[in-house]
């Protein structure tokens, strides 16, 4: 069974450009997490989805970031436009949903800003 | 909200030894998840542990959620098993996972 897929693995932009990321959740979970992380430090949530439904965004920079699930299914989050301190690994996840929250993580998208 | 808080912050051992590495959380929580980040970046799951004990080859982890720590135990460790250990905890009154700042294990050949 395959795990959780993002793409791309590695992006490097210039400032004030945009930028979008892909996840494709493992088959069959519900909930869809969004997470950033900097180096040396943990993960950070930026966004929660349960099915097509954003259920927490609120460490969302909603000025600049985007972030969508339509069929509840895969998801892509955007930045526009992006700054020096985007510079990170933004990492997708996905679990079952309701009680079941044991997350399973992709390989993470390493998004360099120049 | 929820502090989760794991010790050592740094581990230098040579091949072959084993380890105890601790996640302390300051309220009840619903789940917890040990994860391995290896120096790739990748995040693996290793164990979801709300309570009791779990064992998975040279690796286990027990949870006692009634005094709200969990360790985990690595024997004979491998240089594979070099990279960042981390705990996260879900909060009961949301579903949102509550990370601790992680464990930097170095295996030394």
């Amino acid at each position: 069974e395959a795990g959780v897929v993002q793409s791309p693995r590695y992006k490097i932009i210039e400032k004030k450009q945009p930028v979008a990321f892909w996840c494709n959740p493992i088959s069959g979970h519900n909930t869809l997490y969004w997470y950033l992380q900097n180096l040396g430090q943990g993960p950070e949530l930026l966004i929660r989805y349960e099915n097509e439904e954003a259920v927490d965004d609120s460490q969302l920079p909603k000025d600049r970031f985007s972030a969508e699930r339509l069929k509840g299914v895969d998801s892509t989050l955007k930045i526009q436009p992006a700054e020096l301190g985007d510079s990170a690994v933004y990492l997708c996840a996905s679990s079952l949903g309701g009680e079941n929250t044991e997350a399973f993580f992709g390989q993470g998208t390493r998004l360099t800003v120049v | 909200g929820i502090q989760v808080e794991q010790s050592p912050p740094d581990l230098i051992l040579q091949e072959g030894a084993n380890s105890t590495l601790r996640c302390n959380f300051s309220d009840s929580v619903n789940n917890l998840q040990w994860f391995h980040q290896n120096p790739w970046g990748q995040l693996i799951n290793l164990f979801y542990i709300p309570s009791g004990t779990k064992q998975n080859g040279r690796l286990s982890a027990t949870t006692v959620a009634t005094e709200r720590y969990s360790l985990l135990y690595i024997s004979s460790s491998q240089t594979t098993d070099s990279g960042v250990y981390f705990c996260a905890v879900e909060g009961r009154s949301n579903y949102q996972l509550i990370w601790g700042a992680g464990t930097k294990l170095i295996i030394k050949p």
